[in-house]
């Protein structure tokens, strides 16, 4: 069955950086696009970045352009998720969510993880 | 951008629970609902705006198009009490409704 498994959170001052993973297991990764999307304490869902199922197309929400990068290695079935100049308001828990079909990107979500926890605090 | 209301409600168990979604712009049907329950990972219930993911009771339904969308459960059951989001995949902002607090009256 499909599984993704976040990890790589913690706890960082502000203007620090961190390295999320996604490990994913029970299909064929690099047929699907992936999506990074966050929850902060007591708030909704934010969309946070997406990466084509070859690594060739990425996309950012305004508020974590310029400062999170998302890159992929389909040869070891893992999605990174990097944050710099992190800010107490990136305090969340991020989790990585999978699309519904193969080779195309403007889809729903059909499988998640259930999250690694990033704290931005000094 | 989304919205969705209302933010939270409280029902009977076997009531019939609805939930709107709007959107600022035309999304055609590029709309999909998702359960959340604490802990646990979301979950796909309905995209397309109206099409069931498989696997999930069909008390659960939804319709709409353009702007304006609605998201029902026909018999409110004690496992459904959870948040409830609205998405839009037209564009790339992949835009998440605020949620909506379904708990047992």
């Amino acid at each position: 069955q499909v599984q993704l498994v976040e990890s790589g959170g913690g706890v960082v001052q502000p203007g620090g950086s961190l390295r999320l993973s996604c490990a994913a297991s029970g299909f064929t990764f690099s047929h699907y696009s992936m999506h990074w999307v966050r929850q902060a304490p007591g708030k909704g869902l934010e969309w946070v970045a997406l990466i084509s199922y070859d690594g060739n197309f990425k996309y950012f929400a305004d508020s974590v352009k310029g400062r999170f990068t998302i890159s992929r290695d389909n040869s070891k079935n893992t999605l990174f998720l990097q944050l710099d100049n992190l800010r107490p308001e990136d305090t969340a828990l991020y989790l990585c969510a999978r699309v519904t079909l193969t080779f195309d990107w403007l889809l729903p979500f059909d499988s998640w993880g259930q999250g690694t926890l990033v704290t931005v605090s000094s | 951008q989304m919205t969705q209301s209302p933010s939270s409600l409280s029902a009977s168990v076997g009531d019939r629970v609805t939930i709107t979604c709007q959107a600022s712009q035309d999304i055609t049907n590029s709309l999909s609902w998702y359960q959340h329950k604490p802990g646990k990972a979301p979950k796909l219930l309905l995209y397309d705006a109206s099409i069931l993911q498989t696997g999930v009771p069909s008390r659960f339904s939804g319709s709409g198009s353009g702007t304006d969308f609605t998201f029902t459960i026909t018999s409110l059951q004690p496992e459904d009490i959870a948040t409830y989001y609205c998405q839009q995949y037209d564009n790339l902002l992949f835009t998440f409704g605020p949620g909506t607090k379904v708990d047992i009256k």
